[in-house]
């Protein structure tokens, strides 16, 4: 089966624009959960939504949210971007949340700030 | 809070040699342990998670919660072994993301 999706693959913003990142998580998984990689901070997590709720969110600012529709599919926002945004945000998905549940990643957006 | 640290950045063996990526943790509650590794242009995947207790290409762990640590190892390393290793940790029940270590790129050296 097809694996975790994620569009675009990489884009370039300036600084003070907002940004709209999508993920198709693997057919059936219902957990989506996000995360931002630097060479800096390593990877980080951002937020996880399951059946269209954030269940929960890591120490990032409000300026990034993010969303689930009733399909599953994910899109994460941040707005007023920084130069500091610059980074892979990867989306991970997962039949739930429960133990013993692979979590299965994305090949990630890579968004860089200007 | 949690907190997974990877002591090695960088680790260069020769092929052959047996291999131990170190993984220590701090989780005041019950974790589940993981290991993911990120081939040279390749999404990130898992390699293997304490509650399976089983062993993936050569590699095992051992959960040691007295040392708090979640070593990875292989007894003879293998040239396409050279790869990013990352060590995580999310608590027992899914109810938190995964808390990633920094990483440890691993050479294998002919």
């Amino acid at each position: 089966k097809a694996g975790v999706t994620q569009t675009p693959r990489y884009l370039i913003k300036t600084r003070g624009q907002q940004v709209t990142l999508s993920c198709s998580p693997i057919s059936g998984h219902r957990s989506v959960s996000w995360y931002q990689q630097t060479p800096g901070q390593g990877l980080q997590f951002l937020f996880e939504y399951f059946s269209e709720t954030q269940r929960n969110k890591g120490n990032f600012p409000g300026r990034f949210s993010g969303r689930q529709f009733s399909n599953s599919r994910s899109e994460m926002n941040v707005s007023t971007l920084e130069l500091g945004d610059s980074a892979l945000y990867l989306c991970a998905s997962s039949a739930d949340r429960a133990s013993g549940n692979t979590i299965y990643f994305g090949e990630g957006s890579w968004l860089t700030v200007v | 809070a949690q907190r997974v640290t990877q002591p090695e950045k960088l680790l260069s063996v020769f092929k052959g040699a047996p291999v131990e990526l170190k993984c220590n943790y701090s989780y005041s509650g019950s974790p589940e342990l993981f290991w993911y590794v990120q081939y040279s242009r390749q999404r990130l995947q898992l390699l293997l998670r304490h509650i399976s207790r089983e062993s993936i290409k050569g590699f095992t762990a051992d959960l040691n919660k007295g040392e708090t640590s979640f070593h990875l190892k292989k007894p003879f390393a293998q040239e396409e072994d050279s790869a990013m290793y990352y060590c995580a940790l999310r608590p027992q029940g899914g109810a938190d993301g995964l808390t990633f270590g920094k990483g440890t790129h691993l050479i294998i050296q002919p």
